[in-house]
């Protein structure tokens, strides 16, 4: 597609109900990356994709969250248990070649997540 | 911490004023270094990156940045804003063989008319 594409919107869910977020990379793109914006914490790393493989899990905050990638393309971000701490609005970026420090990050819209 | 700062949170201008957004990054070693602009509603977008060469970085939009090692800055600046520059500026830094961007608080940016 012409850019990153991430669904839902916006997400409201109950404290402790499980949320699947997903993101779309642009076609070709190689690398791909999960952050969240929250009042608190501003912009936040989450997790780094290569390909299907996740070499930089550093930013995920808790076990309760986690990722997947699959045939390179799309990815799916899991937080279970979800804690109104977790209400922020999640972004997915992708980049064209390996990942490299100097690539550029392109970033889709978000999903603006909400616990209840 | 070694962090990104940005002591700029929100700023006001009148149009055609000129604008200079302060960045500065405590991290060691060799950085790359970027602003993003996020306007009303829109998604995070590019101004413009250094990583090597010319510290002077020219950007969209009639931005550019000014790379100062020995001040470890990376300062924007527009010379004339205009009402559309109404935004968020992050101010980011990738390390050198890491690929996760760190990003500043960001400052807003109102430009009246």
């Amino acid at each position: 597609g012409a850019g990153v594409s991430q669904s839902p919107s916006n997400k409201v869910t109950e404290k402790g109900k499980d949320v699947e977020l997903r993101c779309d990379p642009i076609s070709g793109h190689t690398a791909l990356y999960w952050y969240r914006q929250s009042l608190g914490q501003g912009l936040e790393f989450l997790i780094y994709f290569q390909g299907n493989s996740a070499p930089d899990k550093s930013g995920l905050p808790s076990d309760r969250f986690s990722a997947e990638r699959t045939g390179g393309s799309v990815s799916t971000l899991t937080i279970q248990r979800t804690q109104q701490e977790d209400s922020a609005v999640y972004l997915c970026a992708s980049s064209p070649r390996g990942g490299g420090s100097t690539d550029t990050q392109y970033f889709g819209p978000g999903t603006r997540l909400t616990v209840l | 911490a070694q962090s990104v700062s940005q002591h700029n949170h929100h700023v006001i201008l009148s149009e055609a004023a000129s604008l200079e957004l302060g960045c500065n990054y405590s991290y060691g070693g060799t950085v790359n270094l970027f602003w993003y602009v996020q306007y009303p509603g829109q998604h995070l977008q590019l101004l413009l990156k250094y990583f090597s060469g010319d510290p002077l970085v020219k950007g969209i939009k009639g931005f550019e940045a000014e790379f100062i090692k020995s001040k470890f800055s990376f300062n924007l600046r527009k010379p004339s804003v205009q009402w559309s520059d109404t935004a968020e500026y992050f101010c980011a830094v990738t390390r050198a063989g890491f690929q996760k961007l760190v990003f500043g608080t960001g400052t807003r940016l109102l430009v009246s008319p």
